[in-house]
């Protein structure tokens, strides 16, 4: 079965860099996902996207905050300028967009801003 | 406000032990529902969705959900468990949009 594959697994970055997280979403799905599980806390939803802009975002997805799809497979979360809480596992999803089909989702990428 | 509520935050059952999980949101309009499973080390998985129809679905490894419309409730039941099911459980929603809204989630841990 495809999967959503995400990298890297684990990324430790100084509080202040930019981070690029990475996915590529199943194939031939269509709508693409952010998600972060701060430790210990629900899974919050960040940003949708789907033919190559933002569907809709949450109140956490703020400028500093940015997805680009820069090719025909991958789907990038970039943030600027980390914080320490920005420390958390995110993880990318993705599905065909079809009502009664269900979002797969990645391994995650655990983010440990130092 | 969209919300989900998982009312069991840790779990511990012994091995054949019958299972229920509590999940209850709210939410304006046609809802879909979902449990995810995350086994450690491992990604969010489905178990099983309601999205219409007979409100009592079946999902993998013998779990099952029932809808209760009028109690904004969807529980997770497994008659009985196995050391294996020691994970993770996540109720989600989902409307008129796609994105998922979801429950703080529930530790099961299953002893042998």
């Amino acid at each position: 079965e495809p999967e959503v594959t995400q990298t890297p697994s684990h990324q430790v970055t100084q509080m202040g860099q930019e981070v690029i997280l990475r996915c590529v979403p199943i194939s031939n799905h269509l709508y693409f996902y952010w998600y972060r599980q701060i430790l210990g806390q629900k899974v919050e939803f960040l940003v949708s996207f789907y033919n190559n802009e933002i569907s809709e975002k949450s109140e956490i997805f703020d400028d500093q905050f940015s997805v680009e799809r820069p090719d025909g497979s991958n789907f990038t979360l970039k943030i600027r300028s980390t914080k320490l809480e920005d420390s958390a596992m995110y993880f990318c999803a993705s599905d065909r967009g079809n009502s009664n089909q269900p979002q797969h989702f990645g391994d995650g990428t655990r983010l440990s801003i130092l | 406000a969209q919300s989900v509520s998982q009312h069991n935050h840790h779990v511990i059952l012994s091995e054949a032990a019958s299972l229920e999980l509590g999940c209850n949101y709210s939410y304006g309009g046609t809802v879909n529902l979902f449990w995810y499973v995350q086994y450690p080390g491992q990604h969010l998985q489905l178990l099983l969705k309601y999205f219409s129809g007979d409100p009592l679905v079946k999902g993998i490894k013998g779990f099952e959900a029932e809808f209760i419309k009028s109690k904004f409730s969807f529980n997770l039941r497994k008659p009985s468990v196995q050391w294996s099911d020691t994970a993770e459980y996540f109720c989600a929603v989902s409307g008129a949009t796609n994105k998922l809204i979801f429950g703080t989630g529930t530790l099961l841990a299953v002893q042998p």
